[in-house]
């Protein structure tokens, strides 16, 4: 069964201190690992899409990566506006029509 | 360029009741997809629309009901409904004819009462 597990549940970091949120997945075959944004009581906001292994993207002070089994979220030097749940999804080649999201990473970053 | 648009915005029903949520895609966008959200937890996927049928449906009682216009605009429809119906419900739309990059909305929060 497609699963996706997100780590830490809740990470506090001060202004500036850099840090990764990690995304662990388990599908049949990976068509694609997403990751969102969500601020309280909003809707997901797209950040990335990321393919196959190896693949990165950047953007501003995010950077997301994949390998087989996991993806990584580096935040560089984040300011308290980053402040927000990270979500991870899959998108399973054998189960197309839809997201499975982990729970959650929410991120606070104090100034 | 529009986004993803949901209405009502909050709703309040009472146990048993039913209630209709409303969804218009972003521009350009003709598949639409439901998720329910509850508290601390992440969106779980309710069905997809597209071309005016329901391509794909979770693990959802037949309570949960859909629907989708010639404008893509679809609708979510929930009958008798529990206390455990409170949730956030977002619509996500996406490219014709794929589901790889889905585009919230703002949701709409559902109390149960």
């Amino acid at each position: 069964e497609d699963q996706v597990t997100q780590s830490p549940e809740a990470l506090r970091l001060q202004e500036g201190e850099s840090s990764s949120l990690n995304c662990s997945y388990t599908v049949s075959g990976l068509r694609g690992l997403f990751w969102y944004r969500q601020d309280p009581g909003k809707g997901p906001e797209f950040l990335f899409t990321l393919y196959s292994a190896g693949e990165e993207k950047e953007k501003e002070r995010l950077k997301a990566t994949l390998t087989k089994k996991e993806s990584f979220l580096h935040i560089t030097a984040p300011k308290p506006e980053d402040s927000a749940t990270y979500l991870c999804a899959v998108h399973d080649v054998y189960n197309t029509d839809k997201l499975i999201f982990g729970t959650g990473t929410r991120l606070q970053v104090f100034p | 360029d529009a986004g993803v648009t949901q209405s009502p915005t909050h709703l309040i029903k009472t146990r048993g009741q039913q209630v209709t949520l409303r969804c218009s895609p972003k521009s350009g966008h003709d598949t639409v997809s439901w998720y329910q959200q509850a508290l601390g937890q992440g969106p779980q996927f309710i069905f997809q629309y597209y071309e005016e049928e329901e391509r794909q449906r979770g693990n959802f009682p037949d309570r949960f009901s859909g629907h989708q216009f010639p404008n893509y605009s679809s609708e979510l429809n929930v009958n008798a409904l529990l206390l455990g119906d409170s949730a956030l419900y977002l619509c996500a739309s996406s490219l014709p004819g794929t589901t790889y990059e889905q585009y919230f909305g703002p949701g709409t929060r559902l109390t149960v009462t």
